[in-house]
């Protein structure tokens, strides 16, 4: 059982260049997000989805957009990237939005020169 | 909007000795709190979920408490070995918005 598969693990990107960072889950969950991680802040949210077609934004939603056409997988795009989104970028899972553990992929390293 | 606190940001004690992992959050209207392990370059792994209706979870040598009135969480390791060497963090999810508020986490060292 893969659980949350995130890739690439590490990424280099030049100021201006557009990515998408892809995950994928394979516990049929219906929630899923995407949260960014800096040194001496707490994980925050960027943008979720409480199942396939329906998206929404978290509390650091700017620079990034994202899909969810099938309940499985759920890529985050940075569309112009700027060195203050140099992070860790996290995929999570769980069942629905309440009350039920959330498991997390291992994480993508994203440095923005 | 909730604020999750971690205090102290980084802890070392010598193998053998009890943990204690304190966590404080500002707004009470939570579901649930959950404890996760982060291991360096790793991502976050589910240790204790504790429903807002409970006071207290176990698992193993882990045991986590939960005070909504007071707004703290208590992670407590028993008899620490130096595997438990790692950041631990503690996430409120809210029960207006349903989002999960993190906390910065503490590092722990365990000395062998």
């Amino acid at each position: 059982n893969a659980g949350v598969t995130q890739t690439p693990k590490f990424q280099v990107l030049k100021t201006g260049q557009s990515m998408t960072l892809q995950c994928a889950q394979d516990m049929n969950h219906e929630y899923m997000s995407w949260y960014r991680q800096d040194p001496g802040m707490g994980l925050r949210l960027i943008h979720y989805s409480v199942g396939a077609g329906i998206t929404d934004q978290g509390e650091v939603p700017n620079g990034y957009n994202v899909s969810r056409s099938t309940t499985e997988d759920f890529p985050l795009r940075l569309l112009s990237a700027a060195p203050s989104q140099t992070s860790v970028y996290f995929c999570a899972s769980s069942w629905n939005r309440r009350n039920t553990e959330a498991f997390f992929g291992q994480g993508t390293r994203l440095t923005v020169v | 909007k909730q604020e999750v606190t971690q205090i102290p940001a980084a802890l070392s004690v010598p193998e053998g000795e009890n943990l204690v992992l304190n966590c404080s959050f500002t707004d009470s209207a939570i579901y649930n709190l959950q404890w996760f392990r982060q291991d360096p370059g790793k991502g976050l792994t589910s240790l204790l979920l504790i429903q807002s209706s409970q006071r207290e979870q176990t698992s193993g040598r882990l045991n986590a408490s939960l005070d909504k009135s007071s707004g703290r969480s208590t992670l407590y390791i028993a008899a620490s070995q130096p595997g438990d060497s790692a950041t631990y963090l503690c996430a409120a999810l809210s029960s207006n918005d349903y989002k999960l508020s993190f906390g910065a986490g503490t590092t722990v060292t365990v000395r062998a």
